[in-house]
């Protein structure tokens, strides 16, 4: 089955750089790549997600690339604020979602 | 749109008694949902597949005598946990396929937290 893998398991930045998460994934039959934000007890929220026929997608300060061929998929956040702090989740899909481990990213003033 | 909603979204309950969660769909019809199980720091972790009108497909190592998932309707799917045990503590989250966005998009239940003494 499908297996994802999610680096690095923590993230400390500063408010302003950028915050980069990598997942890579064992099927090469998903086809859609999701990722989600999840605060301490609450439901994880959809922030961004691309499709095998895509290479990247952005939307305002966040972006996705999908690298197909090395099966790679990465969650790029440029001026990152305080309230980014959360754990971000990657995801690959052939209907049904796999998880990575997940990433505590915290975002200092 | 797309709201899904769950219930109750906390429960204690003494070891042994069976608990039952429900997950609902409140704006679009689901005919497909998702129950996941999800420990302290840890990632979701699919459970089973829930299909309106026909048994549920649990993912390897769940035991589906022991985790009973029903989706009578297309916007209702419940997961009874039996017998509970200590070990069964945890924060169980569903979600439901809405085809309007796109076919894969899941919408996340804002989860049920288990307390088994």
């Amino acid at each position: 089955g499908e297996n994802v893998e999610q680096h690095p398991s923590t993230l400390s930045v500063q408010e302003g750089d950028s915050a980069v998460i990598k997942c890579t994934y064992s099927d090469s039959a998903s086809n859609y790549f999701p990722w989600y934000k999840q605060e301490l007890g609450k439901r994880p929220q959809l922030i961004i997600d691309i499709r095998s026929n895509v290479g990247e997608k952005k939307d305002q300060r966040i972006a996705v690339t999908l690298n197909k061929t090395a099966k790679h998929f990465s969650l790029h956040i440029t001026e990152t604020q305080p309230e980014d702090s959360a754990v971000y989740f990657c995801a690959a899909s052939i209907r049904k979602l796999i998880f990575g481990a997940g990433t505590r990213l915290a975002v200092h003033p | 749109g797309a709201v899904v909603s769950q219930h109750p979204s906390w429960v204690i309950c003494k070891s042994g008694t069976s608990v039952k969660i429900e997950c609902r769909s409140l704006d679009f019809q689901a005919t497909t949902m998702f129950w996941y199980r999800q420990f302290p720091k840890q990632s979701l972790m699919l459970m089973a597949t829930s299909n309106e009108g026909s048994k549920a497909t649990y993912e390897q190592g769940v035991e589906k005598d022991k985790f009973l998932i029903n989706h009578a309707s297309l916007t209702l799917s419940t997961l009874t946990v039996t017998s509970a045990h200590p070990e069964d503590s945890s924060f169980y989250i569903c979600s439901a396929l809405s085809g309007r966005a796109n076919l894969d998009t899941q919408y996340f239940g804002p989860g049920t937290r288990l307390t088994v003494l």
